[in-house]
């Protein structure tokens, strides 16, 4: 079946731009996952939901990301007044249950200048 | 608090030798263990992963890892690479919650 899809794949913003990262998880799967990945690093933990609850954002680095998933589904990752620091890979993953495998989609590699 | 620890940021490795990727974590509680490789331009793909039961776990593309309590490793092998195996490798590790904690990677070159 269709895996973890992200969209856009690229994304170029202008420092103090607001930009808005989409995931489209595998269907079925409850649990979605926002992982932030800079060069030459492995991904750290933003935020989890839980169908459309989002039980965790303990990872998100300030109060200018944002994330959503109003309908248990499709997720969608904003950030608002974008900096150069924000420059990374951001990667979705679903998994079925909160304790299983995370699958990954390809992720959002986003470029603030 | 846990945390995971690869060894080697790099590996370069003749084709059809075996190889190694090194693990170490560290967690206050039982834990759950994955390897995830990542190739150029790409997400992850989970290789392989330990939940409970065997401590020696198989894995797609011939890969395998052996759950090591004691020495809280969780090492990665395969015993003969391909140039295609060329990637970088991530080993995580989950305290049974949801959230991943990965270490910083490990690039894996396989030499013709």
């Amino acid at each position: 079946g269709a895996g973890v899809s992200q969209s856009p794949r690229y994304k170029v913003a202008k420092r103090g731009q607001d930009v808005a990262l989409r995931c489209d998880p595998i269907s079925g799967h409850v649990s979605l996952f926002w992982y932030q990945q800079a060069l030459g690093q492995g991904p750290e933990f933003l935020t989890y939901f839980q169908n459309e609850a989002q039980l965790d954002k303990s990872g998100l680095p300030s109060d200018r990301f944002f994330a959503e998933r109003p309908e248990g589904s499709v997720s969608t990752l904003k950030i608002q007044r974008t900096q150069q620091e924000d420059s990374a890979v951001y990667l979705c993953a679903s998994s079925s249950d909160r304790q299983g495998a995370q699958y990954f989609g390809p992720g959002t590699r986003l470029l603030v200048l | 608090a846990q945390s995971v620890t690869q060894l080697d940021s790099q590996v370069p490795v003749f084709e059809e030798a075996p190889v190694e990727l090194r693990c170490n974590y560290s967690s206050s509680v039982s834990v759950y263990l994955f390897w995830y490789v990542q190739y150029p331009n790409q997400g992850l793909q989970l290789l392989l992963k330990y939940l409970s039961g065997s401590t020696l776990v198989k894995g797609i593309n011939g890969f395998e890892a052996e759950f090591n309590k004691s020495q809280t490793s969780f090492h990665l092998r395969k015993p003969s690479v391909h140039i295609s195996d060329t990637a970088e490798y991530f080993c995580a590790v989950s305290d049974k919650g949801y959230q991943l904690t990965f270490g910083k990677g490990t690039k894996l070159s396989v030499i013709p």
